[in-house]
């Protein structure tokens, strides 16, 4: 069965950092595409960006470039959402979602979601 | 980017109805070289991830129900329930995957009447 399994709710302190990840299972991690969605609480779905485990090639959405860094190990099926200095208006669920069919496209649509990782970034 | 606009923002159908979601992009989002239109479908819960319903603006998902129809071409999609059931309860987010960053639609809120 493929899974991907993201990692706990976290509380951080604005100005702290953070890395999120996303172990994928039951499939060919290195062969799809893998992304990740930031919700707002009570607000809808923003594409952050994507990356090719095979390759470590990232792509990102012009209004998260620079803020955050999307990498992956392959060795461990394993793709990391990361921040260097969080601030408030970061607090939001982040999902992982990989990609229907297997690279080398880009564009692809998500079929298979992780459950979801809660970061809350208060003082 | 690509900007993804749905209609309505919300609304109640009474079971058994019809429950019909535009949503429209501010670009074509079709191919010539595979015919293909760059859209899909998601579902999401109350408390749950999104799930796939419909992609390539047409074809549903294995395991989505029937009453689940994906239409449209080029600029304008429909996501049409055919039977609305009580478990049908949630928010529709159109996607478009035809250029980078793939926008998602605002969402549409589907309740029972």
């Amino acid at each position: 069965e493929m899974q991907l399994v993201q990692s706990g709710a976290v509380v951080k302190k604005p100005g702290e950092s953070l890395k999120i990840s996303c172990q994928g299972s039951g499939y060919t991690f290195t062969s799809y595409w893998i992304g990740w969605v930031r919700q707002l609480p009570g607000k809808g779905l923003e594409w952050m960006g994507i990356i090719y485990p095979g390759y470590a090639d990232a792509r990102y959405s012009p209004s998260f470039q620079g803020q955050v860094t999307i990498s992956a190990d392959k060795s461990i099926n394993t793709a990391y959402l990361q921040w260097s200095s969080l601030k408030a208006s970061d607090t939001a669920m982040y999902y992982c979602a990989k990609h229907r069919s297997p690279a080398p496209g880009l564009s692809e649509i998500f079929d298979l979601w992780g459950q979801g990782t809660m970061v809350t970034v208060s003082s | 980017d690509i900007v993804m606009t749905q209609s309505p923002d919300s609304l109640a159908v009474s079971l058994g109805e019809r429950a019909t979601i535009h949503c429209k992009s501010s670009q074509s989002v079709f191919s010539s070289s595979n015919n293909n239109n760059y859209v899909g479908w998601y579902q999401q819960k109350a408390g749950q991830p999104p799930k796939l319903l419909i992609y390539w603006a047409l074809f549903r998902e294995p395991g989505v129900p029937d009453r689940f129809n994906g239409s449209g071409s080029g600029t304008d999609f429909t996501l049409t329930i055919s039977s609305l059931q009580a478990e049908d309860v949630a928010v529709y987010y159109c996607q478009q995957y035809y250029g980078t960053p793939f926008t998602f639609g605002p969402g549409t809120k589907v309740d029972i009447k």
